[in-house]
C-alpha cells in the first residue's frame, strides 16, 4: 500500500545508546517531517525537510539529527539517548505548499531506560 | 508551544448522537486541518479548511472556522462506535513561510455502542 513506512515499530534503548529511526514514503512528496507524541501533549515537530537536500529545526530539535537521504527517505538519529526521549515518533510527508494534508506513518514507540 | 487547544479534552457519547469538538488557536493561520488517531496508530487526515472558508463538509463531518474568534469546530453526525479515536486540530500559521503544521493536544472521543 502506498504511504509512509517507519521502522522499527518498537525499540528499547539504554541511556547513552544511539539509534536511527527510518522513514520512507512512496508518494513522491517533497516535504517530510518528524514529530514526537507524548501523553496529553499532542504532536511536537522535531525536524522537517521542505525538499530533498534541505532540513530545518522544528520546536524540539535538541538531542536529534536528521538526514534527508533522497526524496523518499528521511531518517531521525538519536546520538545519545536519554529517558526524556521516551516517546512515540511519527514521520509524515506532504505535497509542497500549505494547503495539503499530511500522510503519517504508523509510528515508532521508543523507550529509553 | 502548541498553537491549537481542543475542547473538551474527552467526550463520551452514545452511538447515533452527534459529537462536537472545538479548537482554538493563537495566531493568524493559512489553513486549519483536523486529524483522527485511532489507538496505537498514526494520524489520518480528515479535512482541511482554508482561512477564507467558513464551513466545509465531508461525509458525516462538518467543520466550521471563525477567524475572528480564532476557533474551529468539528461536528461528527450520527456517530458510530468506529468513530472512537482521538481528534486533533492543526494549523499552518499564516506568517510562516514553511508548511509545517502545529498540532493541538487533542480530544478523546468515546462512542458507546
Amino acid at each position: 500500500n502506498a504511504g509512509v513506512t517507519q521502522t522499527p515499530k518498537f525499540q528499547v534503548l539504554k541511556t547513552g545508546q544511539s539509534m536511527t529511526l527510518q522513514c520512507a514514503q512512496d508518494m513522491n512528496h517533497n516535504s517530510m517531517y518528524w514529530y514526537r507524541q507524548d501523553p496529553g501533549m499532542g504532536l511536537r515537530l522535531i525536524y522537517y525537510s521542505a525538499s530533498e537536500g534541505t532540513t530545518d529545526k522544528g520546536e524540539v530539535p535538541n538531542g536529534y539529527n536528521v538526514s534527508r537521504l533522497n526524496k523518499r527517505e528521511f531518517s531521525l538519529r538519536l546520538e545519545s539517548a536519554a529517558p526524556s526521549q521516551t516517546s512515540v515518533y511519527f514521520c509524515a510527508s506532504s505535497e509542497t505548499g500549505r494547503n495539503y494534508g499530511y500522510t503519517f506513518g504508523s509510528g515508532t514507540r521508543l523507550t529509553v531506560v | 508551544s502548541q498553537q491549537g487547544e481542543e475542547d473538551p479534552q474527552a467526550l463520551s457519547i452514545q452511538e447515533g448522537e452527534n459529537a462536537t469538538m472545538n479548537c482554538s488557536y493563537k495566531t493568524s493561520i493559512n489553513n486549519l486541518q483536523w486529524y483522527r488517531q485511532n489507538s496505537g496508530r498514526g494520524l489520518v487526515h480528515l479535512i482541511l479548511i482554508r482561512s477564507n472558508e467558513r464551513e466545509k463538509h465531508s461525509g458525516r463531518l462538518r467543520v466550521t472556522l471563525d477567524t475572528s474568534k480564532k476557533s474551529s469546530s468539528l461536528l461528527i453526525t450520527a456517530s458510530r462506535a468506529a468513530d472512537t479515536a482521538s481528534y486533533f486540530c492543526a494549523t499552518v500559521p499564516g506568517m510562516d513561510s514553511s508548511y509545517k503544521l502545529i498540532f493541538g493536544s487533542g480530544t478523546r472521543l468515546l462512542v458507546r455502542p
